[in-house]
């Protein structure tokens, strides 16, 4: 079935440093694809996403880059501070949008 | 604020107990879901609902069924809870208009089953 694979699982940054995290996704359908926030003891934000006839897409300090034939996709953080600590999840989905599929979640640690 | 709120926040129950969790919003979307979240698996879909008359099972649906009372409105069920039903439930909205699926979830109930 439908899957979803995010790396990596824990990430801690020192302030000021960049932050990645990818993720590769197995439905060839797959034509958009969101990425999560999730505060700790809040629920999951939407933050950025990315349509499959886009390449990049930038919104100050995060980005996502798609590659539809590697089947791959990442979130760049840059500049990272203490306020990005958090979990997030990268997430699939086609046209009609009924069934999103997500990754399993990575925690951000950054520290000050 | 346009808002998506569920009932309970934390809820303690036994196993074989009967258990209601429940969810409306007054973001005006027809698409309703239920996903369940646990450490290291990220978000699943138990069920989801695009109208009134409308049910499908997601991923996980085994031990649960839902009921959508009204547009605005969209309860979980667990039958007969059991302790690896223990998991932190989020109920989420989403616009069929926009064509893509951009989800707004609810605050989510903590359910613990002893």
């Amino acid at each position: 079935g439908e899957n979803v694979e995010q790396h990596p699982s824990t990430l801690s940054v020192q302030e000021g440093d960049s932050a990645v995290i990818k993720c590769t996704y197995s439905d060839s359908a797959s034509n958009y694809f969101p990425w999560y926030k999730q505060e700790l003891g809040k629920r999951p934000q939407l933050i950025i996403d990315i349509r499959s006839n886009v390449g990049e897409k930038k919104d100050q300090r995060i980005a996502v880059t798609l590659n539809k034939t590697a089947k791959h996709f990442s979130l760049h953080i840059t500049e990272t501070q203490p306020e990005d600590s958090a979990v997030y999840f990268c997430a699939a989905s086609s046209s009609g949008g009924f069934k999103t599929i997500f990754g399993a979640g990575t925690r951000l640690f950054v520290k000050a | 604020d346009a808002d998506v709120t569920q009932t309970p926040r934390n809820r303690i129950t036994k196993t074989g107990k009967r258990i209601m969790l429940e969810c409306s919003q007054t973001k005006g979307h027809d698409r309703m879901y239920w996903y369940r979240q646990d450490p290291g698996l990220g978000l699943r879909l138990i069920y989801y609902s695009f109208d009134v008359k409308d049910i499908n099972k997601g991923e996980i649906s085994d031990g649960y069924s839902v009921s959508r009372q009204a547009q605005a409105k969209f309860s979980l069920s667990l039958e007969s809870a059991i302790p690896n039903q223990t998991a932190l439930y989020f109920c989420a909205t989403s616009d069929s208009d926009r064509g893509h699926e951009k989800l707004f979830f609810g605050s989510g109930t903590q359910l613990s089953v002893l």
